[in-house]
């Protein structure tokens, strides 16, 4: 059974700080890895996706990264600022007894401050 | 596109009454995905559609829980009847892509109260 980890749980940083979140998986065997950002009260928006063949994605001040074999996924924020404060989820799509499977992580709660 | 629509936005209920709750995905996408999240369990994939046929329902806590696709732009979850550890958010989740997951696309959710 697919189990993601994601740490720390929660981090607080000054503005302007770059930081990585961290997300890791048992089962290598992944199709694909996508980031979220889920904002209190919301639903879940789509940051990032990584195919399994790729090693990394970039979108603005995001950079996501995929190594398959050691079962991690990193998610780089440039230049922190305070409307990056959400809570950040990755989410790891395997194939489990014939059917598709996404497991979420558990989040990593991120606070700016300005 | 108006993105995913789920409805309603917050329900309250009483234990043992029947809840449904309805999503209408972005038009095109192939798969559609309920989801439920919760303080203790996170966030946690109860049953997907690909092209209106449900294939995995395995994470359908119980028979108290059941979803239908009628159609590619309708899809429904019901409890019936439900129980005070059924509130949770759920979201309903939609993807353009056949061949495997791509990216999804997620509603606003839910929000479940049952007393």
């Amino acid at each position: 059974k697919q189990e993601v980890t994601q740490i720390p749980a929660a981090l607080s940083v000054p503005e302007g700080e770059n930081l990585v979140l961290n997300c890791s998986f048992t089962d290598s065997a992944i199709y694909n890895l996508q980031w979220f950002r889920q904002d209190p009260g919301k639903g879940l928006t789509s940051l990032l996706l990584i195919q399994s063949s790729q090693r990394e994605q970039t979108s603005g001040r995001l950079n996501a990264s995929l190594d398959k074999s050691s079962g991690r996924s990193t998610l780089y924020i440039a230049a922190s600022q305070p409307g990056d404060s959400a809570t950040y989820l990755c989410a790891v799509g395997t194939y489990s007894g014939g059917y598709q499977k996404v497991t979420f992580g558990t989040g990593t709660k991120l606070q700016v401050i300005p | 596109d108006a993105g995913v629509i789920q409805s309603p936005r917050h329900e309250v209920t009483e234990m043992g009454q029947e809840v449904t709750l309805r999503c209408k995905p972005i038009s095109g996408h192939d798969y559609l995905f309920w989801y439920r999240q919760t303080m203790m369990r996170g966030l946690e994939l109860l049953i997907y559609f690909n092209n209106n046929v449900p294939i995995d329902d395995s994470g359908m806590p119980e028979d108290r829980f059941s979803a239908k696709m009628p159609n590619a732009s309708f899809s429904t979850l019901k409890i019936q009847p439900s129980e005070p550890r059924d509130s949770a958010v759920y979201f309903c989740a939609s993807s353009p892509f056949s061949g495997s997951f791509n990216e999804q696309f997620f509603g606003p959710g839910t929000r479940l109260t049952v007393l």
